[in-house]
């Protein structure tokens, strides 16, 4: 699977909305791109993903490039609830046993009131 | 939907002892289930992947004596630390993948060991 690059962290205004970038300059053409989030001291939780279409969810939007080299997560107002570590991962889907994921370090959103 | 629960959230033992650490799949079959390890500061670390009715696949450097998965059903998954030591201490975390979503896989809320 494809490695990622994130920032290790970032600010975001209560309110404002949150951008977080993820670069996969080597994803293949059957690769997803995941994200998930992880509160301290509990399980990740699923966002969105996507293949090369934009996509959007109650919870954030996802935006990827047309050469899909790097993807941006969208939350469009955010909360001190959304304080977490976001993870990008890209891994091969399809099928009903799934692929693995590979986290790398994230990116620590600390949204700030 | 896709809920995923662990049993227990916290457990403390003896140095040599063994713990038994559950996952389960409460809204939906499980085919694949995957265990991870987090220690403080640091990403989460896959350890292998279950799949039901089959030997669990272990990722390089993990033993797999030492951790026994068991994955007997398609909503319960096992992981057993076996003699466990101070260094086995460590945020347990499983996931199953939901066939009916484009295979996602969803997290339970883990597990914090404590070994002493």
């Amino acid at each position: 699977d494809a490695k990622t690059t994130q920032p290790p962290s970032m600010d975001c205004a209560e309110g404002r909305a949150a951008n977080l970038p993820c670069n996969h300059s080597t994803i293949s053409g059957n690769e997803y791109v995941y994200w998930y989030r992880q509160i301290h001291s509990q399980g990740p939780q699923y966002i969105i993903h996507g293949l090369k279409n934009n996509e959007t969810n109650e919870m954030a939007s996802l935006i990827i490039t047309e050469d899909r080299k790097s993807s941006t997560l969208i939350l469009p107002h955010a909360t001190l609830r959304d304080t977490a570590v976001y993870y990008c991962i890209v891994r091969v889907g399809g099928g009903n046993q799934g692929g693995k994921l590979i986290f790398g370090q994230g990116t620590e959103l600390s949204v700030k009131p | 939907g896709a809920v995923v629960s662990q049993h227990p959230s916290r457990v403390i033992c003896k140095s040599g002892t063994s713990v038994k650490i559950e996952c389960r799949s409460l809204d939906f079959q499980a085919t694949t289930m995957f265990w991870y390890r987090q220690f403080p500061k640091q990403s989460l670390m896959l350890m292998a992947t279950s799949n039901e009715g089959s030997k669990a696949t272990y990722e390089q450097g993990v033993e797999k004596d030492k951790f026994l998965i068991n994955h007997a059903s398609l909503t319960l998954s096992t992981l057993t630390v076996t003699s466990a030591h101070p260094e086995d201490s460590s945020f347990y975390i499983c996931s199953a993948v939901t066939s009916g979503s484009g295979d996602t896989q969803y997290f339970g809320p883990g597990t914090r060991l404590t070994v002493l």
